[in-house]
């Protein structure tokens, strides 16, 4: 596709339930940023990949987050027994890789944890 | 570990004013970038303006210049001749030559007055 997708763009869970969210990045983008925004807060590092590296997990708020990125594209963001503070938008970005590229973001999901 | 400031959660002025966002930065590295996104109500981020840590000259684009002090560790973005559609949440961004994590302040939200 032309930009990064995320889907859904909207989730409504129930606590305790576990939630995936995706994301796309643009074709050919190495590395992927995972962010997460409370509201009207700024964004909080959660996980990036870049390429075939380990990923800097440094980020993941508690061990009920976790994040995987098959084939070097398509990334998937875990939350397994929701709670009521996850509830924020999530953002994913992509960058091609190497210095002095942009960073292409996703229009977000927007968890809300009931 | 590095870190981003931005130490004005909240601006306002006037249609065609001039506004400083300010931005500062800790790190240990030599190489670098820095970058400003927006962040309009639609939730979609997008870049503004760019600056490579290596290069003494500030970035300009358009209405949007940088004051990049490297020494003091600061990246200001100035925004001139403000227009309605200004209105948005700024985030100043750091992204290191070695790990290429991109990290970002908790921003500013800049709110531009008819």
């Amino acid at each position: 596709g032309a930009g990064v997708s995320q889907s859904p763009s909207n989730k409504v869970t129930e606590k305790g339930k576990d939630v995936e969210l995706r994301c796309d990045p643009i074709s050919g983008h190495t590395a992927l940023y995972w962010y997460r925004q409370s509201l009207g807060q700024g964004l909080e590092f959660l996980i990036y990949f870049q390429g075939n590296s380990a990923p800097d997990k440094s980020g993941l708020p508690s061990d009920r987050f976790s994040a995987e990125r098959t084939g070097g594209s398509v990334s998937t963001l875990t939350i397994q027994r929701t709670q009521q503070e996850d509830s924020a938008v999530y953002l994913c970005a992509s960058r091609l890789g190497g210095m002095n590229t942009e960073a292409f973001f996703g229009q977000g999901t927007r968890l809300t944890v009931v | 570990a590095q870190t981003v400031t931005q130490s004005q959660p909240e601006m306002s002025v006037q249609e065609a004013e001039t506004v400083t966002l300010s931005c500062t930065y800790d790190t240990s590295e030599n190489n670098y970038y820095l970058f400003w996104y927006k962040q309009p109500p639609s939730r979609q981020m997008i870049l503004v303006i760019r600056q490579e840590a290596y290069k003494q000259q500030n970035a300009t684009e358009n209405r949007f210049s940088v004051n990049f002090q490297k020494a003091a560790k600061s990246f200001s973005l100035k925004i001139s001749d403000s227009q309605l559609g200004d209105t948005a949440m700024y985030f100043c961004a750091f992204l290191d030559q070695g790990a290429q994590k991109l990290v970002f302040g908790q921003g500013t939200r800049l709110t531009i007055n008819p």
